[in-house]
């Protein structure tokens, strides 16, 4: 089974900041990756899939790079309604989520 | 619009069976991969089942395999979860979810319905 490390597991930055997430498999995941963001009490949203590709309607801070085992989701310039949890779901081998970051206002 | 409407929750007693059930609707649903993903209270997501488009083919983790089967019914738009044998950490929100035509993401979600198992 593929492992995901999310880092960190709690952040907090200020409206306006540049904002880096972290994800790690536990081996080569080829880019089959995917990001999403659960906002308190909702179900999960696609932002990015297969890497860097912004899903339709996600504004363009969201971005996503990577390759190999590490994998980074970054929001440009973070907003108060970014406020949420994100998560990590690869789709290489037997899918799997990484356990979360949960991003809030400073 | 795309909606995934669950239904079928609630609370079940350890070692007994729940059925749930997911309408689709907005979209040519026997086109589509579909899945079962859950979240116990205040943990992260756990993809539970994904059904191919004909529901031939049918994927678990080895967490449920063999207590959990997904299918479908594309007359009726609909997607299944029966779930056999619970255990209290089977307890959790269980969303619908529908794959997407390009990957194995998951491009439309349903709001969720929960799950207690317990005595």
């Amino acid at each position: 089974d593929i492992q995901m490390t999310q880092s960190p597991p709690v952040l907090s930055a200020s409206v306006g900041d540049r904002v880096t997430l972290s994800c790690k498999a536990s081996q080569n995941i080829n880019k089959n990756l995917d990001w999403y963001q659960q906002k308190h009490g909702e179900a999960p949203k696609l932002l990015i899939y297969y890497t860097n590709n912004l899903q339709t309607g996600i504004p363009s801070r969201f971005s996503g790079s990577g390759s190999g085992t590490d994998y980074t989701l970054t929001i440009s310039s973070l907003q108060p309604e970014d406020v949420a949890t994100y998560y990590c779901y690869q789709y290489n081998s037997g899918p799997s989520f990484g356990g979360g970051t949960k991003l809030e206002l400073k | 619009e795309v909606q995934l409407v669950e239904s079928g929750g609630g609370l079940v007693q350890p070692g007994r069976s729940l059925k749930l059930s997911c309408a689709a609707s907005g979209f040519t649903f026997s086109n589509y991969y579909m899945a079962w993903v859950r979240q116990a209270p205040k943990k992260g997501l756990e993809w539970v089942a994904t059904i191919s488009t004909s529901g031939s083919r049918t994927y678990y983790p080895d967490s449920v395999k063999g207590r959990f089967t997904i299918s479908r019914d594309n007359a009726k738009s609909s997607l299944y979860l029966q779930m056999n044998s619970l255990k209290s950490e089977d307890t959790a929100t269980y969303y619908c979810a529908r794959h997407a035509d390009y990957s194995s993401s998951l491009d439309y979600w349903g709001q969720g319905v929960m799950v207690t198992v317990s005595s």
